[in-house]
């Protein structure tokens, strides 16, 4: 089993919808979760942590289920803007971030 | 600028070269990773150091690959006798300790070296 694994992609929606990633990881140690945001040809960047309790930010929402080891990213009312390749990572104690392949979402108008 | 900084940007080298990689993290950032990152990939990740202890190495690619840090600020990633599969984009990334409790740090992304072995 991989590391940390993603849906695979891409995940083409019009504008206005909601979508969903999953992210399932490997480690039962983990202790931080991240979903970050590739933009083509650039470098990645912190989108969201996720905490035990999910968090939402704006559209976004985060879930983390540690008895099944899985993340989910859901992102609602999608914005052209929101194009991009979505990263899930994970960090363990004593361990370094640790990337998912990434999803990539097209939203179209 | 206080962000990751990376030199070069760009490296075209010829196979069997030596190629050496600088990355300059946040200054208050203890923590320093390098990644390589291929097309349609997520970041692989190659090693890391806290201040200038190398804590992982076990997952560069091969020994031809080495990393130092050796005053806990900058560091180099070296690639010696490159490789046509060398090329790619080399990621480093900083980040602070944990503090106050919380668990989660988030790392900062320079711009990349991208690699092109010929």
């Amino acid at each position: 089993r991989k590391e940390v694994e993603q849906d695979p992609g891409p995940f083409n929606v019009p504008e206005g919808a909601t979508v969903a990633f999953n992210c399932t990881y490997s480690n039962s140690a983990s202790q931080s979760f991240f979903w970050y945001r590739q933009d083509c040809r650039k470098e990645p960047k912190l989108l969201m942590s996720v905490y035990s309790s999910g968090n939402e930010d704006g559209r976004f929402t985060a879930q983390l289920n540690r008895a099944s080891q899985y993340i989910s990213l859901l992102i609602r009312d999608s914005k052209l803007s929101d194009s991009a390749t979505y990263l899930c990572v994970v960090n363990g104690e004593g361990t370094a971030l640790i990337f998912g392949k990434g999803t990539t979402l097209s939203v179209s108008s | 600028d206080t962000g990751v900084s990376q030199d070069p940007r760009h490296k075209i080298t010829k196979r069997g070269q030596n190629v050496t990689f600088r990355c300059d993290p946040i200054s208050e950032h203890n923590r320093l990773y390098w990644y390589r990152q291929t097309l349609g990939q997520g970041p692989e990740f190659l090693t890391y150091f806290q201040n200038e202890a190398q804590l992982e190495k076990s997952r560069l690619l091969s020994d031809r690959f080495s990393a130092e840090r050796p005053k806990g600020s900058f560091s180099t990633l070296e690639i010696q006798r490159t490789e046509q599969g060398d090329s790619a984009m080399y990621l480093c990334a900083s980040s602070s300790p944990l503090s106050g409790g919380i668990m989660n740090t988030e790392a900062f992304f320079g711009q990349g070296t991208r690699l092109t072995v010929v």
